[in-house]
């Protein structure tokens, strides 16, 4: 099974922050990866898809990068709206696997 | 718009038995596979399982293997988690979600609590 780890498991930050969370696969992935913002109580939310790839309707200070095992989410400009946890997530075979989280609070 | 209804979820006892359902609206349904996801209180997301289009691949997630079922009926739109043997480390929010790639379109979610 493909392992995803995450780093920072936290962070406190400010809005207007830059913030870059990593996510890394215990073996190559390609670019089979996606990211996902999930506030409490409510289901995920698609954020980034192939990697790189900006989901409909998604604010453009979202973007993603990498392929292979090691993968970046990044935050331009950090709003208040995105204080929430980030999962990443392998769908390159089964089973899938989620990272656990980086959860995005305020300084 | 697209739309995804779970329901099913409620109290149970340990080794007790649940089917959950997806009730799924605004799309062509038995074009897309499907998954559920789930995630325990405080916790972090697990997948659970897939289901192709036509029922012809299915995936399990190691720790619900042998003792949950995954199905769908195209003709009423919906996808089902029958779970049987259940455990307390099985009480979690089980959602629904599409796509081989486990797209935007999730349910909002059913709980399933496994406690004496």
């Amino acid at each position: 099974d493909i392992q995803m780890t995450q780093s920072p498991s936290s962070l406190s930050t400010s809005v207007g922050d830059r913030v870059t969370i990593t996510c890394r696969a215990s073996q190559g992935i390609e670019n089979d990866l996606a990211w996902f913002q999930q506030k409490p109580g409510k289901a995920p939310k698609r954020l980034i898809y192939a990697a790189s790839s900006l989901q409909s309707g998604v604010p453009s200070r979202f973007s993603g990068s990498g392929s292979g095992t090691e993968f970046t989410l990044t935050i331009s400009s950090l709003q208040p709206e995105d204080f929430a946890t980030y999962y990443c997530l392998q769908h390159n075979s089964y089973p899938r696997t989620f990272g656990p989280g980086t959860k995005v609070d305020i300084k | 718009e697209i739309h995804l209804v779970e329901s099913g979820g409620g109290l149970v006892n340990p080794g007790g038995s649940l089917r959950l359902s997806c009730a799924a609206s605004g799309f062509t349904f038995s074009d897309y596979s499907m998954n559920w996801v789930r995630q325990a209180p405080g916790k972090g997301l697990e997948w659970v399982s897939y289901i192709s289009s036509s029922s012809t691949y299915i995936h399990y997630a190691d720790s619900v293997k042998g003792r949950f079922t995954i199905s769908r009926d195209n003709a009423k739109n919906s996808l089902y988690l029958q779970m049987n043997s259940l455990r307390g480390e099985d009480t979690a929010v089980y959602y629904c979600a599409e796509g081989v790639t486990i797209s935007d379109y999730w349910g909002q979610g059913t709980l399933v609590t496994v406690s004496s």
